[in-house]
């Protein structure tokens, strides 16, 4: 079973440039999370979708971060200006009952 | 924050000693999980305890969940060096499918 893709898996810009991440989930599962670890921190999730539905945006930043997930399968998430404070690996995962599968993630640094 | 506390946050012990990291979580749950993160990599699910259980075991590993205290512990018998890496908690919401984690533990297993 091929398991979460994510790409790229290094990116550097700079300060107010705009980045875009991609997700593929493992095939058939339904939610999916996009996380936000900073170094030495444990994973913050930003959006969580149910299929194609958002079900919790909450820590989301947007004003200058976005989701979608179209057909309720490969995800983006986008940020536009990115900001010094958004250098992080950027987490997907997806599930099918209550374990969560990741990705290996991307490391983003904005300098 | 949303998220959990783990502690400690760091520990250094010798290959053949056992870990103990524990875990506390803010809201009531359907589940609690760990996870195991190496260097530069996704996470990967080790565990799972359901909110109507009290321990659980899997191999090396041993699991307690209290309720009440809202906290779990995660017990390594007879480490290895190839333990070496970060242990987070991650609660399962009981009214959505968030999956929230806690800040982490680092764990080094010295040969």
């Amino acid at each position: 079973e091929a398991g979460v893709a994510q790409s790229p898996r290094y990116k550097i810009i700079e300060k107010r440039q705009s980045v875009a991440f991609w997700c593929n989930p493992i095939s058939g599962h339904a939610t999916l999370y996009w996380y936000q670890q900073i170094l030495g921190q444990g994973p913050k999730l930003l959006i969580q979708f149910q299929n194609n539905g958002v079900v919790d945006d909450s820590q989301l930043p947007k004003d200058r971060f976005s989701a979608e997930r179209l057909k309720g399968v490969d995800s983006t998430l986008k940020i536009q200006p990115a900001k010094l404070e958004d250098s992080a690996v950027y987490l997907c995962a997806s599930t099918w009952g209550f374990e969560a599968f990741f990705g290996q993630g991307t490391r983003l640094t904005v300098v | 924050s949303q998220q959990g506390e783990e502690d400690p946050q760091a520990l250094s012990i010798q290959e053949g000693e056992n870990a103990t990291m524990n875990c506390s979580y803010k809201t009531s749950i359907n589940n609690l999980q760990w996870y195991r993160q190496n260097s530069g990599r996704g996470l990967v699910h080790l565990i799972l305890i359901r909110s109507n259980e009290r321990e659980k075991h899997s191999g090396r590993l041993r699991v307690t969940l209290d309720t009440s205290k809202k906290s779990s512990s995660l017990l390594i018998t007879a480490s290895r060096a190839a333990d070496t890496a970060s242990y987070f908690c991650a609660s399962r919401m009981d009214s959505s499918y968030k999956l929230i984690f806690g800040s982490g533990t680092r764990l080094l297993v010295r040969p």
